[in-house]
This record gives structure tokens, C-alpha cells and sequence, in this order.
């Protein structure tokens, strides 16, 4: 069965860097995702497609700042020199029988 | 780029059917690329699947929900509708349309809808 599983919060500090990570159920290292954000009282926003090359595609005005990496089952967004509105949740979601969604993780920026 | 907006009632009753519209303004509604697809969230909880409709018709439904979920197209109008029939409490949610590139991942949402189920 196909899980992407996520921890439930993280914190950085201004101007530091973080990263995030999602991990696809055994048997499915080859997936890619997409990573989503959802500020605070907003709707979801597209960040990128991640590839389990490393390979990604971001969204329209995506900063520099966010980028993906993969390491085996694991999809990684980094967010570099945090700001105040990158504080969010962070979902991830795959396709296969379906659309999946992460459980999301809530990101602090300290 | 896409913009989608979805409208319909914020209140509906228990046992009765919830409906909701998006409306997409770009004219990539007919293409071959883009599935268009609803996702809810419960307050204080994650993002939910419930399906996703291509321009021609074919469906693609969350297996949990597909027995009371009907989403429709009208490619005249730009437009696909969600219906969630028999609904209780639980399905309180904000409902966002997206949409689904290549049927695989989202990257245009609407802005989302809260429907509230309540006498």
C-alpha cells in the first residue's frame, strides 16, 4: 500500500535553513511527489514535483530558496534562509491508486 | 496560469447532498494535459483526496468516498461540480478544487470553500 509518511512539526530559526522530509511506504522508492504549502487561514500552493532522481520542477514564483532532493524512499524540501512566512504546513502527495496526501508537517520559524 | 474558484451553499443538512462548483478561467480546461480534482480538509486536519474528473468525462474516485461522490464536467461552461450525498458532521470540511496535471499532481488550487453540515 502506498503511505507517505511525515513528521508532524519542525522548527528553524530566521534565516537558517530546514529541511523536511517524506517517506514513501516499502516498495515504492521509485515514486516521485510534490510538495504543497499551506500558510496559515490559506489554501494549499504548489511548490514542486520532486523526482527520486533529485530532479524537480518548481511552481510559478517559487523562490530560489525552496529545493528537493531524494534519497531512497525519502523526498526532501529544503527551505533556506527562513522568513516569518515560511512558518506552514508542508504536505506532500504522490499518485499510483490514486492521490495520497502526507499527514503534513507544521513548520515553526523561531 | 489557472485560476479556479469554487462556489456553492456553506450549510448544508444532515442526510441531505452537499454541491459545489469550480470554475476554471484559462483555456486549458480541454486539455489532454489536466485531470481537475477535489480535495477537502477537515478543520484542524490534513488534505483528502475525493477525485478527479478529465475534460471528457473519465472519473477517478477516493475508494472511502466513491459509494456517495459524483463529480461532473461541462467543458461549455469551464466548469466541474462536486455532489457528496447522505452527508453527517464529519463531512465539515474546506472543499478546494485543483488542478491535477497529467492526473498526477496538483498545481493550481482554488482559494476553498468551507461547507459547514448542520441543522
Amino acid at each position: 500500500q502506498l503511505v507517505l509518511t511525515q513528521s508532524p512539526s519542525a522548527s528553524a530559526s530566521l534565516g537558517a535553513s530546514v529541511n523536511l522530509t517524506c517517506t514513501l511506504s516499502s516498495g515504492h522508492s521509485s515514486y516521485a511527489i510534490a510538495w504543497h504549502q499551506q500558510q496559515p487561514e490559506k489554501g494549499p500552493r504548489y511548490l514542486m514535483k520532486l523526482n527520486d532522481d533529485g530532479s524537480h520542477s518548481k511552481g510559478d514564483g517559487i523562490p530560489d530558496r525552496f529545493s528537493g532532493s531524494s534519497s531512497g524512499a525519502e523526498r526532501y524540501l529544503t527551505i533556506s534562509s527562513l522568513q516569518s512566512e515560511d512558518e506552514a504546513d508542508y504536505y506532500c502527495q504522490t499518485w499510483g491508486s490514486g492521490i495520497q496526501f502526507g499527514g503534513g508537517t507544521k513548520l515553526t520559524v523561531l | 496560469q489557472l485560476q479556479l474558484q469554487e462556489s456553492g451553499p456553506g450549510l448544508v443538512k444532515p442526510s441531505e447532498t452537499l454541491s459545489l462548483t469550480c470554475t476554471v478561467s484559462s483555456g486549458s480546461f480541454s486539455s489532454s494535459s489536466y485531470y481537475w480534482g477535489w480535495v477537502r480538509q477537515p478543520p484542524g486536519k490534513g488534505l483528502e483526496w475525493i477525485g478527479s474528473i478529465h475534460y471528457s468525462g473519465r472519473t477517478y474516485y477516493n475508494p472511502s468516498l466513491k459509494s456517495r461522490v459524483t463529480i461532473s464536467v461541462d467543458t461549455s461552461k469551464n466548469q466541474f461540480s462536486l455532489k457528496v450525498s447522505s452527508v453527517t458532521a464529519a463531512d465539515t470540511a474546506v472543499y478546494y478544487c485543483a488542478a491535477l496535471y497529467s492526473n498526477n499532481f496538483f498545481d493550481y488550487w482554488g482559494q476553498g470553500a468551507l461547507v459547514t453540515v448542520s441543522s
